[in-house]
């Protein structure tokens, strides 16, 4: 079975500062690891996919196969990155349409 | 385009009844996934439809079950509602085709059902 964890439910910080959203996973094979965001009173969308290697709003994540884990992470924290962070794991490497497993989620607050 | 819209908005059932959602896929999209939101979780997969068949199912009872029609289109059913089942349902929809790879998938904005 897999499973996505988010140890932080919040994470406050300012504007200007780096900021780690954590994402640890358990799947058996090779999953493929998405970080879903949402920001007040919008849809969940996609933020960043580990195959694609993309630096999205100035995010990155790298696949840690190792720690099993799929960090975010950005160097300057903005107040517009304010939002409801979801990471999600797919078993398939067939792309996001797959059955994906979310975790809880991190609420994220950048002050100015 | 409007992109994955899913209706109603907003719905409020008694505990035994039976409720109908419904989700309209983003243009040039061919499968519909569901899934269910409870307060302060994350997005639970409930199940997806492609080719008007389900291809995959999540741990739900038999009591949830969907429908996609020749459209792409999809509903979602759930019979003898219990107070658990209040939750926000999302639908995703994404193109798979007939390869193995699909595009992203997109999300509605969701249904909130409350059950009393």
């Amino acid at each position: 079975a897999q499973r996505v964890t988010q140890p932080e439910k919040l994470l406050s910080v300012f504007k200007g500062a780096p900021v780690e959203l954590k994402c640890n996973y358990s799947y058996s094979g090779s999953p493929e690891l998405f970080w879903y965001v949402q920001y007040s009173r919008q849809r969940l969308q996609l933020l960043l996919r580990h195959i694609s290697r993309e630096s999205i709003k100035g995010f990155t994540a790298d696949l840690n196969k190792g720690e099993t884990s799929f960090h975010l992470k950005k160097p300057f924290a903005q107040e517009e990155d304010s939002a409801m962070y979801y990471c999600a794991l797919s078993p398939n490497s067939g792309g996001s349409n797959y059955k994906l497993t979310f975790g809880k989620g991190t609420l994220l607050t950048v002050n100015p | 385009d409007a992109g994955v819209t899913q209706s109603p908005t907003h719905l409020i059932k008694t505990r035994g009844q039976q409720v109908t959602l419904r989700c309209s896929p983003k243009s040039g999209h061919d499968t519909v996934s569901w899934y269910q939101q409870a307060l302060g979780q994350g997005p639970q997969f409930i199940f997806q439809y492609y080719e008007e068949e389900e291809r995959q199912r999540g741990n739900f009872p038999d009591r949830f079950s969907g429908h996609q029609f020749p459209n792409y289109s999809s509903e979602l059913n759930v019979n003898a509602l219990l107070l658990g089942d209040s939750a926000l349902y999302l639908c995703a929809s994404a193109w798979r085709g007939r390869g193995r790879f699909s595009t992203e998938a997109f999300f509605g904005q969701g249904t909130r059902l409350t059950v009393v």
